[in-house]
């Protein structure tokens, strides 16, 4: 299996403008998370969904945020307007519900000037 | 405060030397996690354990559910190892996926 794949890998914006990353997780896996890393915050957690469902997306920081997943293969997560200080790393992991391991991915780095 | 807190922050060893590093978490876990971020970025997942202890080569975890405490040790460690190690508690209430992360240890090892 390829993994968690994510795109783009890298990507440069000017604030103001939209922003959408995506990924494809493992085949078979059914939970899906998005997670933010930063020097000074670390990793959270933005938001998982089980089967395709939001479940939990306590962790998106505002209304500038939304993700969906429309198929089990899919998901997205949109800024919009983005700001500097979305300026981060963005990982998308992929877990079976039953035993909860999770594999990300290589992740995006966000820079938004 | 951080939920789950990690020490040390930092850590330097020579190739060979026994690595500890600790993680204490003050929320009600199902599990916890820790994971390796090379300097590529890229995050493995190591161990999930929720009780007692558990090996993969080199590597040891260990979790005392009483102390809310892990640690994860290295034996024989090697520059390769050159990494920083995340703690991560996940949740035991509804959300049980959700995980919780400490800020990271950075071990460098010597040659």
């Amino acid at each position: 299996d390829a993994g968690v794949i994510q795109s783009p890998r890298h990507e440069v914006t000017e604030m103001g403008q939209e922003v959408t990353l995506r990924c494809k997780p493992i085949s078979g896996h059914n939970s899906l998370f998005w997670y933010r890393q930063t020097m000074m915050r670390g990793l959270e957690l933005l938001i998982y969904f089980n089967n395709n469902v939001p479940i939990d997306d306590s962790g998106m920081p505002e209304d500038r945020f939304s993700a969906k997943m429309p198929n089990a293969s899919f998901s997205t997560l949109k800024i919009q307007p983005s700001e500097p200080r979305d300026s981060a790393v963005y990982f998308c992991a992929s877990s079976r519900q039953r035993d909860r391991i999770q594999f990300f991915g290589p992740g995006t780095r966000l820079t938004v000037l | 405060k951080n939920e789950v807190e990690q020490s040390p922050q930092n850590l330097t060893a020579q190739e060979g030397e026994f690595i500890t590093i600790n993680c204490s978490y003050s929320v009600g876990i199902s599990a916890l996690h820790w994971l390796q971020q090379h300097p590529g970025g890229g995050i493995v997942s190591l161990f999930m354990l929720s009780s007692g202890k558990k090996k993969h080569g080199r590597l040891i975890a260990t979790i005392n559910i009483q102390e809310k405490h892990s640690s994860l040790h290295i034996t024989a460690s090697h520059p390769r190892d050159s990494a920083v190690y995340i703690c991560a508690a996940m949740n035991s209430g509804g959300s049980n996926y959700k995980l919780t992360f400490g800020k990271g240890t950075l071990l460098t090892v010597n040659p």
